[in-house]
């Protein structure tokens, strides 16, 4: 079955750019689109953004002016790029595969990456 | 941006006992489909939250039949029928017919 695992510094400075990766195992990346989620220690669950195989994105408002999601269908990965990261982007992040192929709208999440834990700190 | 509530925050449950969660959403959830996109997940301590209801009422594969979701529009309902000590962690709803998606701001369950 499809496995997602996320990878990354642990660690950024504030100010610097956050970039992590997700590689797909167990299936391909094409057909599908793909998405970024956060969330903060002991708090909920934040959307980020997708891409769908072919390259085409939508950000949330919220962080879209920061946010750059990528994809190497190659590679078999996408990838996450948030800049002039401050405290407040402390936060697990995960990356999730959309159930429905080739639909943004209507999807669940499924299957979710374990998540990474990326601190932003001097 | 559809504003996703829950309540209660927090429920301590006597195994065995039911428990409900509300989730209710600041726009219908109804798309012209005649699908309404709302799902719960379960964040069990320590991993990825996973699915449990989809488009309001349907059982993801390998979810016990203790769940149940309903509710239509912009009012819902996760019911557990009789609560076990495997069902601990952060319940979520989740909208999906309009971006951004948007998370409920989950309910903590806990076995009294």
């Amino acid at each position: 079955q499809v496995q997602l695992q996320e990878s990354g510094p642990g660690l950024v400075k504030p100010s610097e750019t956050l970039s992590l990766t997700c590689t797909v195992s167990g299936g391909s990346i094409s057909s599908y689109y793909w998405s970024w989620i956060r969330q903060p220690p002991g708090k909920g669950l934040e959307w980020i953004g997708y891409i769908y195989y072919s390259g085409s994105t939508n950000y949330n408002p919220s962080l879209k002016s920061r946010v750059t999601i990528s994809v190497d269908t190659s590679k078999n990965q996408f990838s996450l790029k948030l800049s002039s990261v401050t405290a407040a982007d402390t936060a697990v992040y995960y990356c999730a595969r959309h159930s429905r192929i080739a639909a943004a709208l209507g999807n669940w999440f499924d299957p979710w990456g374990q998540g990474t834990l990326v601190t932003v700190s001097s | 941006d559809i504003v996703m509530t829950q309540t209660p925050l927090s429920l301590s449950v006597t195994p065995g006992q039911p428990a409900s969660i509300s989730c209710k959403s600041s726009q219908s959830l109804l798309h012209s489909d005649g699908k309404t996109y709302l799902y719960w997940y379960l964040q069990k301590p320590g991993q990825p939250p996973q699915l449990l209801i989809y488009e309001v009422s349907n059982r993801f594969s390998g979810v016990p039949d203790r769940f149940s979701g309903s509710g239509s529009g912009t009012d819902f309902t996760l019911k557990i029928s009789r609560v076990e000590a495997e069902d601990v962690g952060v319940y979520y709803c989740m909208q999906s017919i309009q971006l951004p998606y948007t998370f409920g701001q989950g309910t903590k369950l806990e076995i009294k």
